[in-house]
């Protein structure tokens, strides 16, 4: 089974802060998901990442958002101006095998 | 697009006793597969068992299956001999496509297990 670690395991930043969540995966991967889950509510899909480039985003990927692999290991998912709204615990995954997909341990994003 | 219904907000069950925990989908897509995760009151996010639409048998890992049954459209999981450990939120998904695909999750249902 595939790992993945994330960090940090919690944020706490004031609204309109940038933050960056970070995601390393132990072995090397080309295909890279980020998902979101607010509190109390079901996993939702953020954006795909495959071969350095974004290949699919959902509607809450808006212009906030953005993603990098900015040293060929580690992924990230950047918010440049946090909301309230943007409270929540963000998870990252890679793909394992049958299509299965491996969730790091999540980072809990708290905008005050 | 595929839709995935849990209808069961929770389930309680006593520990060493079986349950079962219920997920309906909807898909255009012929080939597919469907995701059991489950979700501890620590927030990650566990794979549990999947099963591909052309998989003859029902998927089984240790204490987990799945009954599938595709005429009904539904992929439920059964959790034998429940533990206390299994108290946790539990997540159906399915991919929104073949290959390297996104999942698209039920809202879950809350098991609490009993001594």
């Amino acid at each position: 089974e595939p790992e993945v670690t994330q960090t940090p395991s919690h944020q706490v930043t004031q609204m309109g802060q940038e933050v960056i969540l970070r995601c390393v995966p132990i072995s090397n991967h080309l295909y890279f998901y980020w998902y979101r889950q607010i509190l109390g509510q079901k996993v939702e899909f953020l954006v795909s990442f495959y071969n350095n480039e974004i290949s699919e985003k959902s509607e809450i990927f808006d212009d906030q958002f953005s993603v990098e692999r900015p040293d060929g290991s580690n992924f990230t998912l950047k918010i440049r101006s946090t909301k309230l709204e943007d409270s929540a615990m963000y998870f990252c995954a890679i793909p394992g095998s049958t299509d299965t997909q491996y969730f790091g341990p999540g980072t809990r994003l708290t905008v005050l | 697009a595929q839709k995935i219904t849990q209808t069961q907000p929770g389930m309680f069950v006593q520990e060493k006793e079986a349950v079962t925990l219920d997920c309906t989908y909807d898909t255009s897509d012929q080939s597919y597969g469907l995701f059991w995760y489950k979700q501890p009151s620590s927030g990650e996010m566990i794979f549990l068992i999947y099963q591909g639409s052309y998989d003859e048998q029902n998927a089984t890992e240790g204490r987990y299956s799945l009954n599938f049954q595709k005429a009904r459209k539904s992929a439920n999981l059964v959790i034998s001999a429940s533990q206390l450990g299994d108290s946790a939120m539990y997540f159906c998904a399915m991919p929104r496509g073949s290959g390297y695909s996104t999942l698209t999750f039920g809202k879950g249902t809350m098991l609490l297990v009993s001594p």
